[in-house]
């Protein structure tokens, strides 16, 4: 397996459902990150890891917890989420750089995550 | 508050010709630029980045054009093939792990 892997690709949740995304990267990278994506809205940076400590948490609502247990894997944790929630969930790695991330990123293919 | 945006939301070229990307941007102080894209089904994808003290970058089929004059990038494509058909966002690193990524131009390519 290599570049970045996301699973599942798809999901579809209830309002009161708790599930995990899961993201692992193959890149030897030392920052992930997890994005938000709807439609005609630019990508929204949502949480960065670097060397598994969370360096930014872009005001997302509680009902998203993020997990990193090591810098190959992240973990976004959903529940009680909304219809607006629905979105495509990207994750991300890159270099890093002491507190810089200023680096190209490799993304994964995303969740489609739909909450009804 | 800071920026990143592209010029047109969709562009259609004949297969062939170059395509032009343009992105406008707001803070001066990104040391880089990167373009990436994101074909249907897939995550955004890499392409090539430029420092800010560079004028233009050349890679495979691509040019990135920086003026930091007025503020504008544009990535050119040579000989647009269908396979270029995807949505294109420039972006600019901010402090810490931060980007800023414009809202994409969708590229189509006719045969």
């Amino acid at each position: 397996e290599t570049g970045v892997t996301q699973t599942p690709r798809h999901l579809v949740m209830g309002m009161t459902n708790k599930k995990s995304l899961k993201c692992e990267q193959h890149l030897g990278h030392n920052a992930m990150y997890w994005y938000k994506q709807s439609a005609k809205k630019p990508l929204e940076l949502m949480f960065v890891y670097n060397f598994k400590e969370q360096t930014e948490n872009n005001s997302v609502p509680s009902r998203f917890s993020p997990e990193c247990p090591n810098s190959s894997h992240l973990f976004l944790h959903l529940h009680t989420l909304q219809p607006e929630d629905s979105a495509l969930y990207l994750c991300a790695s890159s270099q890093a750089s002491g507190t810089s991330g200023a680096w190209e990123q490799y993304f994964g293919p995303g969740t489609r995550l739909t909450v009804t | 508050g800071e920026s990143v945006g592209l010029h047109l939301p969709t562009l259609s070229v004949q297969e062939g010709d170059n395509s032009i990307i343009n992105c406008a941007y707001s803070n001066s102080a990104s040391d880089y630029f990167f373009w990436y894209k994101q074909e249907s089904g897939k995550g955004p994808q890499f392409i090539i980045d430029i420092r800010s003290n560079m004028d233009k970058r050349q890679g495979q089929r691509v040019t990135v054009l920086l003026n930091k004059t007025v503020k504008h990038l544009s990535l050119q494509i040579a000989a647009t093939q269908p396979g270029d058909s995807a949505v294109y966002f420039c972006a600019a690193p901010r402090r810490g792990f931060k980007t800023i990524f414009g809202a994409g131009t969708r590229l189509f390519v006719k045969a």
